[in-house]
């Protein structure tokens, strides 16, 4: 069946530093449909970033991501990270259902 | 924009009662909704998944004995826990679909 890898499960950096949180997938479809959800403390996971494009970076509030179906990946990276950005970070992908990674947690220190 | 509603945000229950949790959605047609419950440790467990006009296809683990679903149209559904334990504790949370899923802003479920 799918599946999703998200190999940090926590990730501290300074703020400013840029930020990569990995993401790999397997799957059987051979169009995947790939997401990236944020959870902050005490609230839902909410959509940040999805694609289904390959080769086509895809990008929403300071965060972008691109599809590459040759190496499975669906990195999150921004150029400059920020205090507000510290939050659970889910990889996504939609097959029959959405399959989603064990997640990473992002700490942004002063 | 899309949203969806779910309701109530925070429930207790005594250990063997039974709750309800709903989930509407507006802005768009839901013609899948997914239960996941979140575990203590923030991973996702997917409880069932409905797609209207289809059968609600329960995850290993769930059965519709246990977490009765209903999604009798395109903007609205309902998931019940019966009989809740501890061990059912959880933020339960519905995602409703067109294409992409959003989430309800969860239902967290206490039983004492």
């Amino acid at each position: 069946g799918d599946s999703v890898t998200q190999t940090e499960g926590l990730v501290t950096l300074t703020e400013g530093l840029p930020v990569m949180l990995n993401c790999t997938y397997q799957t059987i479809y051979s169009n995947p449909f790939l997401f990236w959800y944020v959870q902050h403390l005490n609230e839902s996971p909410r959509l940040l970033l999805k694609s289904f494009t390959d080769n086509k970076r895809t990008e929403h509030q300071g965060f972008h991501a691109t599809l590459h179906k040759s190496s499975s990946s669906f990195h999150l990276q921004k150029s400059s990270a920020q205090l507000s950005d510290s939050a659970l970070y889910y990889c996504a992908n939609m097959g029959y259902k959405l399959t989603f990674g064990t997640g990473t947690s992002l700490l942004v220190d002063p | 924009g899309a949203l969806v509603y779910q309701y109530p945000r925070r429930t207790i229950c005594k250990s063997g009662t039974s709750m309800r949790m709903e989930c509407q959605a507006v802005g768009f047609q839901a013609t899948s909704v997914a239960w996941y419950r979140q575990s203590p440790q923030k991973t996702f467990e997917l409880i069932a998944l409905s797609t209207v006009n289809s059968a609600i296809k329960y995850e290993q683990n769930f059965t519709q004995e246990k977490f009765p679903i209903s999604h009798p149209n395109l903007s609205f559904s309902s998931m019940t826990v019966l009989n809740a334990y501890l061990e059912d504790r959880g933020l339960y949370l519905c995602g409703a679909s067109a294409e992409t899923l959003y989430f309800g802003s969860g239902t967290r479920l206490t039983v004492l």
